[in-house]
């Protein structure tokens, strides 16, 4: 089975303080993505990746960056950690043909204070 | 992107049918109709997808409207352990160099009564 293994389930950080999530795939696919889920907003993308050391911004990168230097691991990096980045965090992946499906990790709970 | 239209909530009787509308009256050539479902407390997972025939897999059918302005998500008996939010989704296939994004909308959380 695919499976995508996101490093934190439960975070708690400052304002201000670096964070890094984690996510790694282990099927060798090209795309991985970035959501943040929040009551009444829904999923909305920060960003996503076709390929390692590339990145593209979804709807809402403002207060956030990615590393891929490995295939298999998307990093999702807070520079600044604010309060109103307190969300679910969830990584997906996904073979490179558009028509395939994504498969999502189990999310990281974020708490800002 | 192209956007999708569906119903907040539905009620199913478990054992019975239950037939989910989304509506996408936008839709391109290019875009295929994805649905996934969150169960609570979990990441989102992949029911479906279709770009102009009905399918059928394991865990359910998908009905695509002859001019694919809408589909329906068929759960032929649902089951307690349906209860989630269905989220009907176009994927544009002109997206595919660019990792084929999902652009998730507020979904149709359904709810299964005994």
């Amino acid at each position: 089975d695919v499976k995508v293994t996101q490093s934190s389930r439960y975070l708690v950080k400052r304002t201000g303080e670096k964070v890094f999530l984690e996510c790694v795939q282990d099927m060798d696919h090209e795309n991985m993505f970035w959501y943040r889920q929040d009551p009444g907003l829904g999923l909305r993308l920060i960003y996503f990746s076709y390929d390692v050391k590339m990145k593209e911004k979804g709807d809402i990168p403002e207060g956030y960056s990615v590393s891929r230097e490995k295939k298999e691991r998307f990093s999702l990096i807070l520079e600044s950690a604010s309060t109103n980045q307190t969300s679910m965090y969830l990584c997906a992946s996904s073979w490179g043909a558009a028509a395939g499906e994504l498969f999502f990790g189990e999310g990281s709970r974020l708490t800002v204070l | 992107d192209a956007k999708t239209t569906q119903p907040n909530s539905m009620e199913s009787n478990e054992e019975e049918p239950v037939h989910l509308p989304c509506n996408h009256s936008t839709i391109s050539g290019t875009d295929y109709i994805h649905w996934y479902r969150q169960l609570p407390s979990q990441g989102p997972e992949y029911v479906i997808h279709g770009l102009t025939s009905n399918v059928n897999n394991r865990m359910a059918s998908l009905a695509i409207a002859e001019d694919r302005k809408s589909s329906t998500l068929i759960l032929h008996r649902a089951t307690l352990r349906d209860a989630a939010v269905y989220y009907c989704i176009l994927r544009d296939l002109s997206f595919y160099n660019q990792g084929g994004k999902l652009i998730f909308g507020q979904g149709t959380e359904l709810s299964v009564k005994p």
